[in-house]
């Protein structure tokens, strides 16, 4: 079993459409977890923390479920420009904190 | 931008060479870790370094190896390539404190073929 699970999609969406992408981890003893995003042939980039609390930037959520270690991202108002990868990560403790990324989920969103 | 910047930015090999990547990190940032990302893949964690040792490796081979230098830079170096390590190559820069790092941001990466 992987230790980040995501759909790998891809993810067709019109614009101004509402689209969830969800992701499972395997280690309950993960500390912090995060959504990156990856643009064709660029490096990640944060996208944004997950927060038990759950945590909202502008027209994206975030929700973390720690009981049944599942992470998911909710883009509202899709946008041509939301066309990306979108990648699950975990960061495990110890001193290393090593990024643990999923698969990725591409979402190409049409006009 | 992130102040992460890599070199070389594109680079083709032979089967059985050996190449060298390096990776500048942001300004003060003490911590570089470095991923392989084939196709269609997520990043996967080869190794970090902190003040120029050895900070934890993912599961590579011992002909990944690294280097930290004092001014926190870094380079990655492979031996006898294969074929399988054509990927995209991304280092990160952090800063550790105590336990905990803060976000990595990844410099633009090195694409690596190996023919």
């Amino acid at each position: 079993r992987k230790e980040v699970e995501q759909d790998p999609g891809p993810f067709n969406v019109p614009e101004g459409a509402t689209v969830a992408f969800n992701c499972t981890y395997s280690n309950s003893a993960s500390q912090s977890f995060f959504w990156y995003r990856q643009d064709c042939r660029k490096e990640p980039k944060l996208l944004m923390s997950v927060y038990s609390s759950g945590n909202e930037d502008g027209r994206f959520t975030a929700q973390l479920n720690r009981a049944s270690q599942y992470i998911s991202l909710l883009i509202r108002d899709s946008k041509l420009s939301d066309s990306a990868t979108y990648l699950c990560v975990v960061k495990g403790g110890g001193a290393t904190n090593k990024l643990i990324f999923g698969t990725g989920t591409l979402l190409a969103v049409q006009p | 931008e992130t102040g992460v910047t890599q070199s070389p930015t594109h680079l083709i090999k032979t089967r059985g060479q050996q190449v060298t990547l390096r990776c500048s990190s942001q300004s003060g940032h003490n911590t570089v870790s470095w991923y392989q990302q084939a196709l269609g893949q997520g990043p996967q964690f080869i190794f970090q370094y902190y003040r120029e040792e050895e900070n934890g490796r993912g599961n590579f081979p011992p002909r990944f190896s690294g280097l930290q230098f004092p001014n926190y830079s870094s380079e990655l170096n492979v031996n006898a390539l294969e074929l399988d390590d054509s990927a995209l190559y991304l280092c990160a820069s952090s800063l550790l404190q105590g336990a905990n790092t803060d976000t990595q941001y990844f410099g633009p990466g090195t694409r690596l073929t190996v023919l």
